[in-house]
């Protein structure tokens, strides 16, 4: 069964550096999605992703975050210059039609230290 | 109370036992999904139950779904150790308007005793 691919599943960084977090979606999907959950709390929707450009971004998205599609498999979330409130477990999901199941990765663990 | 809110928050039960999990929320929504994440990882998704439907099954899983009073309910039947893991509903806006995301609930942590 395909599924939504997710590297590396877990990333130190320090604070103030840039991180790439990367996500290979299913191959017939068209909507892409990063979500992140702070540890014991919720997840929490970040951006989605449309026809090769951002479709809704949340507050949390600012300008620090930034997504990309750069080769029609590939799909990143990129962090300027980390703080350490953006430690968090980081989920890619896709979709092929924005009414039906998203379909997540198995997540980053991104640890700002 | 924030959209997606679920109880109970922990659930401690039996193997062989049945168990129910609720969600509220507070928007229109085209359907609602239920996901698990076993401690640590990923999220699975469980099933989904569109808002024209009252009641849907997968193995031992039923949902049901009242749009009147913006509710939903897991229930787990016969249930094994391996289901031990946090169950979250998220919903999905309506099919067409601004947003496509899902928004998520505060989840149930299931204790399934051996």
């Amino acid at each position: 069964e395909p599924e939504v691919t997710q590297t590396p599943s877990h990333q130190v960084t320090q604070m103030g550096q840039e991180v790439i977090l990367r996500c290979v979606p299913i191959s017939n999907h068209l909507y892409f999605y990063w979500y992140r959950q702070i540890l014991g709390q919720k997840v929490e929707f970040l951006v989605s992703f449309y026809n090769n450009e951002i479709s809704e971004k949340s507050e949390i998205f600012d300008d620090q975050f930034s997504v990309e599609r750069p080769d029609g498999s590939n799909f990143t979330l990129k962090i300027r210059s980390t703080k350490l409130e953006d430690s968090a477990m980081y989920f890619c999901a896709s979709n092929w039609d924005t009414s039906y199941e998203q379909y997540f990765g198995p997540g980053t663990r991104l640890t700002v230290t | 109370s924030q959209q997606g809110e679920e109880d109970p928050q922990a659930l401690s039960i039996q193997e062989g036992e049945n168990a129910t999990m609720n969600c509220s929320y507070k928007t229109s929504i085209n359907n609602l999904q239920w996901y698990r994440q076993n401690s640590g990882r990923g999220l699975v998704h469980l099933i989904l139950i569109r808002s024209n439907e009252r009641e849907k099954h997968s193995g031992r899983l039923r949902v049901t779904l009242d749009t009147s009073k913006k509710s939903s309910s897991l229930l787990i039947t016969a249930s094994r150790a391996a289901d031990t893991a946090s169950y979250f509903c998220a919903t999905a806006p309506p099919w067409g308007g601004a947003t496509n995301k899902l928004i998520f609930g505060t989840g149930t942590l299931l204790a399934v005793q051996p």
